[in-house]
């Protein structure tokens, strides 16, 4: 497809679980945003990659998040020991170049955690 | 530290109404501002943008205008139509920033 994919579409788990969630950014797209968003709240920004490289992760809430884009395309967000906090919509967004304000920003349709 | 705020929904209107969605900002600097849409079973995706004071953006028959002396950036559209039913989301950008700051979105519903 031409978009931002992400998988699963859902995904139920136990507290405690770990989850992993897979992002294929469009391709050629260098930059990778990861976003968090609770019901009924905006997109909270979690982390952004430039190729592999991570350059910013501050909005990571804690050390149970961990995010990768090992070869510069695909990203996998990972949350282990989950909790019921972590329930919310992952999105994925990705760019063409940087982080300059005339860079479009693609997203994907998200991924729905529940944490039960 | 910077944020956005706008109106809460949801908002109903029938079609053919005037709708504004009001949003203002807190930011040190001079942000850019967006308005993103999310239609239904959709992503997001940006609707339309200024960069700096007295910016006009438009997409769509959609408004906005940014307003530095009242820290605003209000959505408008002079007649809204059935497709136009969606999430509509503030928010705000530093050229020097990997991230954007959302708002917590405005649902707006358009009776026939």
């Amino acid at each position: 497809g031409a978009g931002v994919s992400q998988s699963p579409r859902y995904k139920v788990a136990k507290r405690g679980q770990d989850v992993a969630l897979r992002c294929d950014p469009i391709s050629g797209h260098v930059s990778l945003f990861w976003y968090q968003q609770a019901l009924g709240q905006g997109p909270e920004f979690l982390t952004y990659f430039q190729n592999e490289a991570q350059l910013d992760k501050s909005g990571l809430p804690s050390d149970r998040f961990f995010a990768e884009r090992p070869e510069g395309s695909v990203s996998t967000l990972k949350i282990q020991r989950t909790q019921q906090e972590d329930s919310a919509v992952y999105l994925c967004a990705s760019s063409l170049g940087g982080t300059g304000l005339n860079e479009k920003l693609f997203f994907g349709s998200g991924t729905q955690l529940s944490v039960l | 530290g910077d944020s956005v705020t706008q109106m809460e929904g949801p908002v109903t209107l029938s079609e053919e109404a005037f709708l504004t969605i009001n949003c203002t900002y807190t930011a040190t600097g001079y942000p850019s501002l967006f308005w993103y849409v999310q239609y239904p079973g959709e992503g997001l995706q940006l609707l339309l943008k200024a960069t700096k004071a007295d910016d006009k953006g438009s997409n769509k028959g959609f408004e906005a205008t940014y307003r530095k002396e009242t820290t605003s950036f209000h959505l408008e559209k002079g007649s809204v139509q059935v497709s136009d039913s969606a999430v509509y989301f503030c928010a705000l950008k530093r050229s020097s920033a990997s991230k954007i700051i959302f708002g917590s979105g405005t649902r707006l519903s358009i009776r026939p």
